[in-house]
């Protein structure tokens, strides 16, 4: 099975942008999970969403925000960009609830 | 709120010993899972291993292995026969059921010719 992919890998946006990051989950898996990481804050999580809803979601401000698709792809969004929005974004998916399989991630850098 | 904490920052170890990374954990729940994962210079988060709370023998995976101990909270990782291609950043992770995945602060590990 094909991993987990995300696009684009690499991002260079500048403040008061927005952004949208996209990833697809291995063929299968419905469970679709967002995480920042930064060397300041680590790994942090956003959401996850789970047939279309969102099931989760974690301590981010409302710029943040993300949908999923019928066939599982899900993107988020970053609206109005700062510069501690630089990070770098990695998304998961998972079959259960047990392990989350993580793509290669998506390196944002706002200017 | 779970925590996850990572007390080694960074550890070394020569090529083909052995190595500890360390880990423990709050949690109130009792149906959880740990997991390690490593995180090399690429930035691909890999599973290394995992482990279900409700199972009381330990994880292996090859030269990988954990301790987990539920009642002290600690979830150990043992990494034998070190390779260069272990070198890399190692979290440990918490996931009560259908949660969401709670880190650690990582240990950069680095191996030694």
């Amino acid at each position: 099975k094909a991993g987990v992919t995300q696009t684009p890998r690499y991002l260079i946006k500048t403040r008061g942008q927005q952004v949208t990051l996209s990833c697809s989950p291995i063929s299968g898996h419905r469970s679709v999970s967002w995480y920042q990481q930064t060397p300041g804050q680590g790994l942090q999580f956003l959401f996850e969403y789970f047939s279309e809803t969102q099931r989760n979601k974690g301590n981010f401000p409302g710029r943040f925000s993300g949908r999923q698709f019928s066939n599982s792809r899900s993107e988020m969004n970053v609206s109005t960009l700062e510069l501690g929005d630089s990070a770098l974004y990695l998304c998961a998916s998972s079959p259960g609830v047990n392990e989350q399989f993580f793509g290669p991630g998506t390196r944002l850098t706002v200017l | 709120a779970q925590t996850v904490t990572q007390s080694q920052p960074e550890m070394s170890v020569q090529e083909a010993e052995t190595v500890t990374l360390s880990c423990t954990y709050d949690t109130s729940e009792s149906d959880y899972y740990l997991f390690w994962y490593k995180q090399p210079p690429s930035r691909q988060m890999i599973l290394v291993i995992r482990q279900e709370a409700y199972k009381q023998q330990n994880a292996t995976e090859n030269r990988f292995s954990v301790n987990f101990q539920k009642a002290a909270k600690s979830f150990s990782l043992k990494i034998s026969d070190s390779q260069l291609g272990d070198a890399a950043m190692y979290f440990c992770a918490y996931r009560r059921s259908q949660g969401n995945l709670i880190f650690g602060k990582g240990t950069k590990l680095s191996v030694k010719p």
